[in-house]
């Protein structure tokens, strides 16, 4: 079965400092993947995936994610990080016709 | 997303009770699923329906039922509502065409559910 690992359940980072949220996978055959984010009281939100091609994925907000097949993962990726990036973060892949996603990583910018 | 809407947003009821939530959407998509979120667990898919006729059991469907009333409507059922049924449900919807499992998920905003 497909299935994602986020191993981080909270990473804190300063406004304006570079950001990872990390994603590992494990899946048959070419992986898609994908990035969600979650506001406070909100529904998940897309932010990016990768089906296949270029292994830096650019997606909404200034997020960007580096597929690395060799390490088998998807880290989420912002260069500088704005306190509105805090938020609850998904990896998901497909599996089968659904996804299966991971269990969420809280990151929280501070000022 | 403002396309996948849900209704009530928040719902305080009491166990042994009958509840339903509902979905709605004007992607124009044909799947629908519904997922139920707890702390530390992420999204657990509970059903999803790939068209009107079509509907599928998820991970969790036990003491769950749903309805696909139309392309755009999907409503989740609990027949008898108990106390770990205390979450927070969310309904999506994906497009389908192109690389299967290539298409992202919409999800409507979330209803909050107790069951106390």
């Amino acid at each position: 079965a497909q299935s994602v690992a986020q191993p981080e359940d909270q990473v804190n980072v300063a406004e304006g400092n570079p950001l990872t949220v990390k994603c590992t996978y494990s899946v048959s055959g070419n992986p898609y993947l994908f990035w969600y984010v979650q506001y406070p009281n909100r529904g998940l939100q897309f932010l990016l995936k990768y089906i296949t091609g270029d292994n830096l994925v650019k997606g909404s907000y200034g997020f960007e994610a580096e597929f690395n097949k060799s390490q088998t993962s998807f880290h989420l990726k912002k260069p500088s990080a704005l306190v509105s990036d805090s938020a609850l973060y998904f990896c998901a892949v497909p599996n089968g016709q659904n996804f299966v996603f991971g269990p969420g990583t809280r990151l929280s910018v501070l000022p | 997303d403002a396309d996948v809407t849900q209704t009530p947003r928040n719902r305080i009821t009491k166990t042994g009770k009958r509840i339903m939530l509902e979905c709605s959407q004007t992607k124009g998509h044909d799947r629908m699923y519904w997922y139920r979120q707890d702390p530390g667990l992420g999204l657990r898919l509970i059903y999803y329906s790939f068209d009107v006729k079509d509907i599928n059991k998820g991970e969790i469907s036990d003491g769950y039922s749903v309805s696909r009333q139309a392309q755009a409507k999907f409503s989740l059922s609990l027949e008898s509502a108990i106390p770990n049924q205390t979450a927070l449900y969310f309904c999506a919807t994906s497009d389908f065409g192109g690389l299967a499992g290539a298409n992202e998920q919409f999800f409507g905003p979330g209803t909050r559910l107790t069951v106390l």
